[in-house]
């Protein structure tokens, strides 16, 4: 039971072109997240849903795009990528944020935007 | 701008001394929680602190929450090196965005 996959791992693409990171989980959690990690930054908040086709936007949306269609899946989509993306992008859920719970990690996707 | 802002960026410490971190916040939340980064790795939860709590306990791990000043310290006693890591604080404002500070990487000398 691997809990949350997100591919690929690791990810070199050119300036412009379009890439989709991959997030699946097994748990069936209604919320997931996308989060960048920057030096400096921390954290940020990308997208995050709450359900299957309900999506908002998070602290810095401005260049991705996001779709749940299912439950499990949370796909992240650099429409066109810039260098200002390269960074360590984390899908994350919470089975119900209302009450507390505990936020999932996976183990992120480290991409660099050449 | 983020919700938590850690304090302090760095802690360098002997191993068996404690570490004190802190994290202050700009809004009103629901609750505040503590998560550990090992580096290279996803975030795993520490601990939970309600709003309507001001101290809570768990292992070697104690949170306190002061909601008037909007700040949060997590202690952690008696540091051993496996504790180095990155330290995040997140918070809930009650929307379901759960936004992170900018973290305390902490170093434990053997």
């Amino acid at each position: 039971d691997a809990g949350i996959t997100q591919s690929p791992r690791y990810k070199i693409t050119e300036t412009g072109r379009q890439v989709t990171l991959m997030c699946h989980q097994t748990w069936s959690h209604s919320y997931m997240f996308w989060y960048r990690q920057d030096l400096g930054h921390g954290l940020r908040l990308i997208y995050y849903s709450a359900a299957a086709d309900i999506t908002d936007k998070g602290e810095v949306p401005d260049g991705y795009v996001v779709s749940r269609s299912k439950t499990e899946n949370f796909p992240l989509t650099l429409e066109s990528a810039t260098r200002s993306q390269t960074s360590v992008y984390f899908c994350a859920t919470n089975p119900s944020p209302g009450q507390g719970n505990t936020i999932y990690f996976g183990e992120g996707s480290w991409l660099t935007v050449v | 701008s983020q919700q938590g802002e850690e304090d302090p960026q760095a802690l360098s410490i002997q191993e068996g001394e404690n570490a004190t971190m802190n994290c202050s916040y700009k809004t009103s939340i629901n609750n505040l929680q503590w998560y550990r980064q090992n580096s290279g790795r996803g975030l795993v939860h520490l601990i939970l602190i309600r709003s309507n709590e001001r101290e809570k306990h768990s292992g070697r791990l104690r949170v306190t929450l002061d909601t008037s000043k909007k700040s949060s310290s997590l202690l952690i006693t008696a540091s051993r090196a496996a504790d180095t890591a990155s330290y995040f604080c997140a918070t809930d404002e009650g929307t379901y965005k759960y936004i992170f500070g900018t973290g305390t990487r902490l170093k434990v000398l053997a």
